[in-house]
């Protein structure tokens, strides 16, 4: 079964670049069927996808974060990367990253348990 | 403003029923398979129905799913107080070109 597991600097300064990665355990990032993304969820709102990265690296974001965001796959530690970079106290949310079933199916099948990021001076 | 419309709320009296729909368009649920998300508090989300109406292993058949041209409804009987929880739709936008998701709908288990 798989696990997916985020980790980074739960503080971000403004104008600061927020950089988290998500372990996946139980499955291989290089696993064609799969795509893997990121989503987030500021207190008491709604979730919001950022964008997603492919087994070969290639990547989507969300139009109204694509010019802040960079997504990355590190197949030998079986990680997947974000990076936000300017960030400001909007920012501030719950990350989760999740898998994505491929093929047109749109849904996710796994999600990390979240880590939480506080964008504050 | 969310792509998807969901109710800000719903809610029942144990051993109900509720349904709770998420309304969208051609570009959206018109056109691509929906999925439905459980979160209970404190939790990450889970999923609960994939591909318009299918339920993942574990998940009881108290949960539906089912779509019809631009609009989807999940469906949940036999309602428990454990089933409090916010519930999101959720499916790609073709021209957005994002994944979008409903605003969320909270189930009240009265």
């Amino acid at each position: 079964q798989v696990q997916l597991q985020e980790s980074g600097p739960g503080l971000v300064k403004p104008s600061q670049t927020l950089s988290l990665t998500c372990s996946v355990s139980g499955d291989s990032i290089k696993n064609s069927f799969y795509y893997w993304s990121w989503i987030r969820q500021p207190a008491g709102k709604g979730l919001e996808w950022i964008g997603r990265i492919f087994p070969r690296g290639n990547t989507n974001y969300n139009p109204s974060l694509k010019s802040r965001v960079t997504m990355s796959v590190d197949t030998s530690s079986n990680q997947f990367s974000l990076r936000l970079t300017s960030v400001t106290a909007a920012d501030t949310a719950l990350y989760y990253c999740a898998r994505e079933l491929g093929s047109r199916r749109y849904y996710f099948d796994s999600w990390g348990q979240g880590t939480p990021v506080t964008v504050s001076s | 403003q969310s792509v998807l419309t969901q109710p800000p709320s719903v809610s029942a009296a144990p051993g109900q029923k509720v349904t709770i729909s998420c309304s969208g368009s051609s570009s959206n649920i018109g056109n691509n398979y929906l999925s439905w998300y459980q979160q209970l508090p404190g939790t990450a989300p889970k999923l609960l129905i994939y591909e318009n109406d299918k339920r993942p292993s574990g998940i009881p058949d108290r949960f539906s799913g089912s779509k019809s041209g631009t609009s989807a409804t999940l469906g949940i009987t036999g309602l428990q107080t454990g089933d409090e929880a916010d519930y999101y739709c959720a499916t790609w936008d073709n021209s957005l070109n994002t994944w979008v998701f409903g605003e969320g709908t909270t189930l009240s288990v009265l």
